[in-house]
């Protein structure tokens, strides 16, 4: 079975450019997620997707970041303009959403962004 | 903002060894997961504890749940260079599936 696919692996841009992520989930993997991981923190759900829709975007800072998941398939989440303190490792991960076969999370290897 | 918090912020210890860590969290739960993640990498799973399981075990790893005290640990047993890596703990307080990660534990096999 494939895991979560990510790319780019590093992106390192200047402050005020825009930058784009995309996911690939596990197929038949109906929920995704987007996290942030600072250096030394663990990681911060940015938002959560249901199929296409979205479930959950509260901490997602919706002035700079968007993302968007059509199909229900792959995701992109995009930061613009970014900042300095965008600087971290971006996580997407996918799950069941069946409460029989538990609530883990797979992760994918995550994207190094370095804002310059 | 966290749930979860860990304890101790670093570990390090002898292979073969026993190591534990501790998480503490602030309100109701679903379930308890942790996750270890290797240098660089994203995160694995390792196991999970629902809110009305008190232990479970995998392999050499221990988890117990006090959902009185609102704490878990993790013990690994007889540790290996392998299990060098930062640890997790991740709350899920519904059943929406959303997980709350704490700042993690990490932990240092040496030969």
């Amino acid at each position: 079975e494939a895991g979560v696919a990510q790319s780019p692996r590093y992106k390192i841009i200047e402050k005020r450019q825009s930058v784009a992520f995309w996911c690939n989930p596990i197929s038949g993997h109906a929920t995704l997620y987007w996290y942030q991981q600072i250096l030394g923190q663990g990681p911060k759900l940015l938002i959560q997707f249901q199929n296409n829709g979205v479930v959950d975007d509260s901490q997602l800072p919706k002035d700079r970041f968007s993302a968007e998941r059509l199909k229900g398939v792959d995701s992109t989440l995009k930061i613009q303009p970014a900042k300095l303190e965008d600087s971290a490792v971006y996580l997407c991960a996918s799950s069941l959403r069946d409460p029989g076969k538990g609530y883990e999370q797979y992760f994918g290897p995550g994207t190094r962004l370095t804002v310059t | 903002s966290q749930q979860g918090e860990e304890d101790p912020q670093a570990l390090s210890i002898q292979e073969g060894e026993n190591a534990t860590m501790n998480c503490s969290y602030k309100t109701s739960i679903n379930n308890l997961q942790w996750y270890r993640q290797n240098s660089g990498r994203g995160l694995v799973h390792l196991i999970l504890i629902r809110s009305n399981e008190r232990e479970k075990h995998s392999g050499r790893l221990r988890v117990t749940l006090d959902t009185s005290k609102k704490s878990s640990s993790l013990l690994i047993t007889a540790s290996r260079a392998a299990d060098t890596a930062s640890y997790f703990c991740a709350t899920g307080e519904s059943n929406d599936y959303k997980l709350s990660f704490g700042a993690g534990t990490t932990v240092t096999v040496r030969a």
